[in-house]
């Protein structure tokens, strides 16, 4: 079955607890991707990956940190430093035609 | 002002009627994405435009690049039609590395039997 992955679906952290969001793919593709929803606005990126072992900060990185060892993992940290955590985090993966998104995961921190 | 603007915010049909939902950008694009959200989350892409329009079953898809336009159609709606749709635009190309995408805000659309 291929696709991308994404998990848990939900996730609830206590503040200052640092969490890290999984998300892996199958489709073989060098770029990948994490966005955060917020109600009421556009995805807006946070990090993404052209290709193993390196990666660019989006327009909200801080307060995120990436890690990307495997063609086929691409894993965020939402750390302590980031003010407003709660939120819905999409990972894609793709390239220039078209990208394909994994179900999500909605972080809620108490 | 954001760069990708999109109306109408929410738009309820009744079943069968002709839907159309606009998009309008600022920036220079290298190609329009349209992506249908459902409501548990999960996004699932359309249409990619450079040009012209594409069509895929009820679903049709223009672009005026000169006018900074796209509109998604949706003929014969049906209740399970509904979702969020969202218009992205990809950031035009230079130097050889791939633009990003800008999304957006979507057009919750909801289809009544």
């Amino acid at each position: 079955d291929g696709g991308i992955t994404q998990s848990p679906k939900y996730l609830f952290r206590k503040e200052g607890q640092n969490v890290t969001l999984s998300c892996e793919q199958n489709l073989n593709h060098d770029a990948m991707y994490w966005y955060r929803q917020d109600p009421g606005q556009g995805l807006r990126l946070i990090y993404y990956s052209q290709i193993v072992n390196d990666f660019q900060k989006g327009d909200i990185a801080e307060g995120y940190s990436v890690s990307r060892e495997k063609k086929e993992s691409f894993p965020l940290t939402v750390t302590s430093a980031q003010k407003n955590p709660t939120a819905f985090y999409l990972c894609a993966a793709g390239g220039i035609y078209t990208q394909y998104f994994g179900p999500g995961t909605r972080l809620t921190v108490l | 002002k954001n760069e990708v603007e999109q109306s109408p915010q929410n738009l309820t049909a009744q079943e069968g009627e002709f839907i159309t939902i606009n998009c309008s950008y600022s920036v220079g694009i290298s190609a329009l994405h349209w992506l249908q959200q459902h409501p548990g989350g999960g996004i699932v892409s359309l249409f990619m435009l450079s040009s012209g329009k594409k069509k895929h079953g009820r679903l049709i898809a223009t672009i005026n690049i000169q006018e900074k336009h796209s509109s998604l159609h949706i003929t014969a709606s049906h209740p399970r039609d509904s979702a969020v749709y969202i218009c992205a635009a990809r950031t035009r190309n230079y130097g050889g590395s791939q633009g990003n995408l800008i999304f957006g805000k979507g057009t919750k659309l909801s289809v009544k039997p």
